[in-house]
């Protein structure tokens, strides 16, 4: 049973530039979520899909955007990148019953490691 | 502003001791709390949920929730130099009526042999 793929591993942009990141959830889940990790940070909630639509969102300036496609899948889109969006992008899973429970238990991808020059 | 607040350590404790791990949040409401274990480039990976007051035990994992006071803990005992990672706290909390967990920073553990 896949758990949560994500690409790519990682990358190398420079300021300016626009980055596009992926994601597959587990078999059987169909709720999406994004997450930034700085170094020597938690991380930090960007946004939530569910039914391919932005139901959540996070402290996030509008340069941070995202798709859901009708198969669960995920992109992030970060335009007009700043050395601060430098992090490791992770992508999490879950399933929207266990969200309404309270359950929410999160399911994490390897991650995107984003290096801005 | 809705917060989860942990040491960020390092917490040193030599092998075969208990490491105790602790967490604050900041929302009342909040019904779900989960460990997470996070090797050094690697992604987290959950190792305990709790969602009543008390004790939940697993293996050599223990944690403990107390709503009233706001905090959550994780113990472990005979640590080993494998458990040597970052611990994160997250708080299931809702925002306009939908769940996100919310992080804290981590803890650092190192368990030395």
């Amino acid at each position: 049973d896949a758990g949560v793929t994500q690409s790519p591993t990682h990358l190398i942009k420079t300021r300016g530039q626009q980055v596009t990141l992926r994601c597959s959830p587990k078999s059987g889940h169909d709720t999406v979520s994004w997450y930034q990790q700085a170094l020597g940070q938690g991380p930090q909630f960007i946004f939530q899909y569910y039914e391919e639509e932005e139901r959540q969102r996070g402290n996030f300036p509008d340069r941070f955007s995202g798709h859901q496609f009708p198969n669960y899948s995920s992109e992030l889109n970060v335009n007009a990148l700043l050395l601060g969006d430098s992090a490791l992008y992770l992508c999490a899973s879950s399933w929207n019953g266990a969200l309404h429970s309270g359950a929410n238990v999160l399911t994490f991808g390897a991650g995107s490691r984003l290096t801005v020059l | 502003q809705k917060e989860v607040e942990q040491n960020s350590g390092p917490l040193s404790v030599p092998e075969g001791a208990i490491a105790s791990l602790n967490c604050t949040y900041s929302d009342r409401g909040s019904q779900s709390f989960f460990w997470y274990r996070q090797y050094s480039g690697k992604s987290p990976e959950l190792i305990m949920s709790i969602y009543s007051n008390g004790d939940k035990e697993d293996g050599r994992f223990t944690a403990q929730l107390n709503k009233a006071s706001q905090y959550v803990s994780l113990l472990i005992r005979d640590s080993q130099p494998s458990d040597s990672a970052t611990y994160l706290c997250a708080v299931n909390m809702k925002n306009s009526g939908y769940s996100t967990l919310t992080f804290g920073k981590g803890t650092m553990l190192l368990v030395s042999p």
